[in-house]
């Protein structure tokens, strides 16, 4: 069975700093990977996703995401944050030949002046 | 940009009350998916429809909860009678026809917040 683990339930970043929120899945074969996000109140909007190919996947609003088959990871890293990426962040993973998700418990993000 | 309706955005209610959510699926979307997120936890699926027939609905508490989509598009999520642990944000999704073993995108909806008193 497929299952996702955010480590991180509250991240803090200065804007402008880095940001990375880390993702572990546990799936026996090759996982279809997401991260969403979720403003306050709000519905979850897709960031990026990764099916197969380059491990490096490139979203919107700037994000990105390696897969690390060896590491069971699918962190996600954005260069310089700015204060409208405060939101939560969901990674999930799908099974192959299914069209269900499984989702992390979400790591909260706060972005301070 | 098409996007995955939803009705009411917040619902009061009382416990052992009825309660009715509605969802509107983008256009040409024949996979429908509503989720229940509790606060501070990650969606989870209650309900996925593929066209109008349930696909999989083994976490739905069909006791209380039921949901129908009768001619493939829009559907109604269900909960009679209401209870207290069913406060949370119900989330609805659609995506793609699914093309073999291929995941499609699933878009959600704004979802509607659920207070049961």
């Amino acid at each position: 069975a497929q299952s996702v683990t955010q480590p991180d339930i509250h991240i803090t970043v200065s804007e402008g700093a880095s940001l990375e929120l880390r993702c572990n899945y546990s799936y026996g074969a090759t996982p279809y990977l997401f991260w969403y996000v979720q403003s306050p109140g709000q519905g979850l909007q897709l960031l990026l996703k990764y099916f197969s190919g380059d491990t490096l996947v490139q979203g919107i609003k700037g994000f990105e995401a390696e897969f690390k088959r060896s590491q069971s990871s699918f962190n996600l890293r954005k260069p310089s944050v700015h204060w409208s990426d405060a939101a939560e962040y969901f990674c999930a993973v799908g099974a192959f030949g299914a069209n269900n998700l499984f989702f992390g418990t979400g790591t909260r993000l706060t972005v301070i002046p | 940009e098409a996007e995955v309706a939803q009705s009411p955005r917040y619902k009061i209610t009382e416990k052992s009350q009825a309660v009715a959510f509605w969802c509107d699926p983008i256009s040409g979307h024949a996979t429908l998916y509503w989720y229940r997120q509790i606060l501070g936890q990650g969606p989870e699926l209650l309900v996925q429809f593929q066209d109008e027939s349930v696909v999989d609905d083994s976490q739905l508490p069909k006791d209380r909860f039921s949901a129908e989509r009768l001619k493939g598009v829009d559907s109604t999520l269900k909960i009679q009678p209401a209870e207290l642990g069913d406060s949370a944000m119900y989330l609805c999704a659609s995506s793609r026809n699914p093309h073999g073993f291929l995941q499609e995108t699933q878009y959600f909806g704004p979802g509607t917040r659920l207070l049961v008193l």
